[in-house]
């Protein structure tokens, strides 16, 4: 069962390029996530999705752009990528219509910015 | 403001000792979910247990089990017997049925050491 692929896994940039993290579910939920992971901090939601088409701002939302065209996919875009990026980043998605759906995750994208 | 701390950064502990993870939690809402997630060494996030707020009843599932007081707004976990294998960093997160998104807010992460 692949539930929640996250490509890449590792990256590194240097800083000003750009670059797209894709996500993709075959659990055919509503509801995605982007986070990112910092030491000590949790996980910091950027990003979601309620819904092929729409998006919204999380938490730490600057310097990201996120893109939902199809249900099962959901990007995140770096436009100039910047040393504070340096971090894991996490998709999650979960069924939607109630707050009480689990959120399952990928493995996580390992991204360094120099 | 943070709404979900959990004050304890590492635990360590020896193989067979029993430890507590706390989880405190900050909401206004009546209707709320709390959940429990680990984070082994490989990196990937798994979910382990949801409770809901209208739920105080505590739960046991193996070695793990999980202690929900409203009156103190905490969510705490406690692994028994401890094994290697529960080495990681265990997350407690907050959903509020006022966020009709399913948004969490996870808190810093709890590190548990367990050695031979």
């Amino acid at each position: 069962n692949a539930g929640v692929t996250q490509t890449p896994k590792f990256r590194v940039l240097k800083t000003g390029q750009s670059m797209t993290l894709l996500c993709a579910q075959d659990m055919n939920h509503e509801y995605m996530y982007w986070y990112r992971q910092d030491p000590g901090m949790g996980l910091r939601l950027i990003h979601y999705s309620v819904g092929e088409g729409t998006t919204a701002k999380g938490e730490v939302p600057d310097g990201y752009n996120v893109s939902r065209l199809k249900k099962q996919n959901f990007l995140l875009g770096l436009e100039s990528a910047a040393p504070s990026q340096t971090s894991v980043y996490f998709c999650a998605s979960s069924l939607g219509t109630l707050s009480n759906q689990p959120q399952h995750f990928g493995d996580g994208t390992r991204l360094s910015i120099l | 403001a943070q709404k979900v701390t959990q004050a304890q950064t590492e635990i360590s502990v020896v193989e067979k000792e029993d430890v507590t993870l706390d989880c405190v939690y900050e909401t206004r809402d009546t209707t709320y979910y709390l959940f429990w997630y680990k984070q082994p060494p490989s990196g990937e996030l798994v979910f382990l247990i949801r409770r809901n707020s209208f739920d105080e009843q505590n739960e046991i599932s193996g070695r793990y089990s999980w202690n929900f007081q409203k009156s103190t707004s905490s969510f705490n976990f406690t692994i028994t017997a401890s094994q290697v294998v529960d080495s990681a960093v265990y997350f407690c997160a907050l959903s509020e049925a006022s966020d009709s998104w399913g948004k969490f807010q996870f808190g810093a992460g709890t590190q548990v050491v367990v050695t031979p």
